[in-house]
């Protein structure tokens, strides 16, 4: 009965190569987001979709690029990998607005 | 944007011990979230406290919203508390933008 759930969990890879971060949440909100934990565990929002529109896009490099399909679908997808995008990658789910977030186990992204 | 500053930043304490973890944020707040991450880095819904006191066995929170903080208390600490504490806010006028503390590091040692 995972509510937000994260594949894969583990991501390594090298550098220059694309990559996708696929999550589902099961709990019936309209809302996802994508969050980065860098090195210094310092959480901070990338995107979030409401009703699968682009709400907030965060100064994100444009090689990151989020699909959302539906709105239980919010994917991640990286081209050109760096060295600094290692890092673990969270998906959320809400309802709209200023509802708790709830969080997936993460995905950790490591650049060789 | 909003600013949220956490304090202390490491807490060492003896299993058995009582600890007091505060949240200061620079704005009004619609949300106020605590997360634990664990060793194994999931991030665990403690509590959702815009505004007063809930409690949730040996944790408790309590937000002032008008003074801008929050707090979280742990009593009777285990070896399983370890890992960081985070809390989290919502701006009112950011839509639903999370802005996460530094976090509290906290240690229990058996």
């Amino acid at each position: 009965d995972t509510a937000v759930s994260q594949t894969p969990k583990y991501l390594v890879t090298q550098m220059g190569n694309d990559k996708s971060i696929k999550c589902e949440q099961n709990l019936g909100h309209d809302t996802m987001y994508w969050y980065k934990q860098d090195s210094k565990k310092f959480l901070k929002i990338m995107f979030s979709y409401n009703n699968k529109e682009l709400i907030i896009n965060e100064t994100v490099p444009n090689r990151f690029s989020p699909k959302s399909p539906d709105k239980a679908h919010l994917n991640l997808h990286i081209n050109s990998l760096e060295l600094g995008d290692s890092a673990v990658y969270f998906c959320a789910s809400s309802h709209w607005g200023d509802q708790p977030q709830h969080f997936g186990d993460g995905t950790r992204l490591s650049i060789l | 944007g909003i600013q949220v500053e956490q304090s202390p930043p490491d807490l060492i304490l003896q299993e058995g011990a009582n600890s007091t973890l505060r949240c200061n944020f620079s704005d009004s707040v619609n949300n106020l979230q605590w997360f634990h991450q664990n060793p194994w880095g999931q991030l665990i819904n403690l509590f959702y406290i815009p505004s007063g006191t809930k409690q949730n066995g040996r944790l408790s929170a309590t937000t002032v919203a008008t003074e801008r903080y929050s707090l979280l208390y742990i009593s009777s600490s285990q070896t399983t508390d370890s890992g960081v504490y985070f809390c989290a806010s919502i701006r009112e006028t950011s839509g639903s933008r999370l802005t996460f503390g530094e976090g509290t590091q906290l240690t229990v040692n058996p």
